[in-house]
């Protein structure tokens, strides 16, 4: 069980466009779930936190209109970058936790390259 | 804000070495930490789970201690074998949930 899917794993695309992100919670109903991004041989950075039916709580540092988080349901949050750039081809990881438990589960990241 | 460093940040070892991974984090008010290994270019899984009351949980070959007051945790992998080699990664989780994680310690093990 806890068992958290992202897709894409892998995308590429033109500077200029738009990327989704999709992170779902597949056995398990996520009361809350967060997005990471995390640079080549460095620590994991927490973007934002999103609870369902709520809006995103961005961290310091990190444009809310660049990306979009939208926490439809208890299963599935999404993550659009808008007007991707080269600089933020990166590795981003959702992740999800499970009622009140204290414990995160873990998608297995999305690379995204911007040419 | 919450510092979560470890050393080494690369390791490499003979097969059946034992290893030993240190994380340090600079707010000693934590609500758990947690261990995790991360494959390239893959997400994390979690290893060992210790809740800021206890001191060390085990799993297997795999022993993570917990000294809060001294800002300190250690992974120990019993008898490394050449699929232990990973990144592994520490996070200490703060009052107010959010999981702060160190950089990581790249471990090779040699067959």
């Amino acid at each position: 069980g806890a068992v958290v899917s992202q897709h894409p794993s892998r995308v590429i695309c033109k500077s200029g466009t738009s990327v989704k992100i999709e992170c779902r919670s597949l056995d398990f109903q996520a009361t809350t779930m967060f997005w990471y991004r995390q640079f080549p041989k460095q620590s994991l950075m927490l973007m934002a936190t999103s609870n369902e039916g709520s809006k995103a709580t961005y961290e310091q540092g990190v444009e809310k209109d660049k990306f979009l988080i939208n926490h439809a349901s208890l299963t599935l949050s999404t993550l659009t970058v808008t007007s991707a750039h080269p600089e933020d081809s990166s590795f981003y990881i959702c992740s999800a936790r499970r009622g009140l438990a204290n414990e995160q589960f873990f998608g297995p990241g999305t690379r995204l390259t911007v040419l | 804000k919450q510092e979560v460093t470890q050393i080494p940040a690369a390791l490499s070892v003979p097969e059946g070495e034992n290893l030993v991974l240190n994380c340090s984090f600079t707010d000693s008010a934590i609500y758990n930490l947690q261990w995790f290994r991360q494959d390239p270019g893959k997400g994390l899984t979690s290893l060992l789970l210790i809740q800021s009351s206890q001191r060390e949980q085990t799993s297997g070959r795999l022993n993570a201690s917990l000294d809060k007051s001294s800002g300190r945790s250690t992974l120990y992998i019993a008898a490394s074998q050449p699929g232990d080699s990973a990144t592994y990664l520490c996070a200490v989780r703060s009052n107010d949930y959010k999981l702060s994680f160190g950089a990581g310690t790249t471990v090779t093990v040699r067959a």
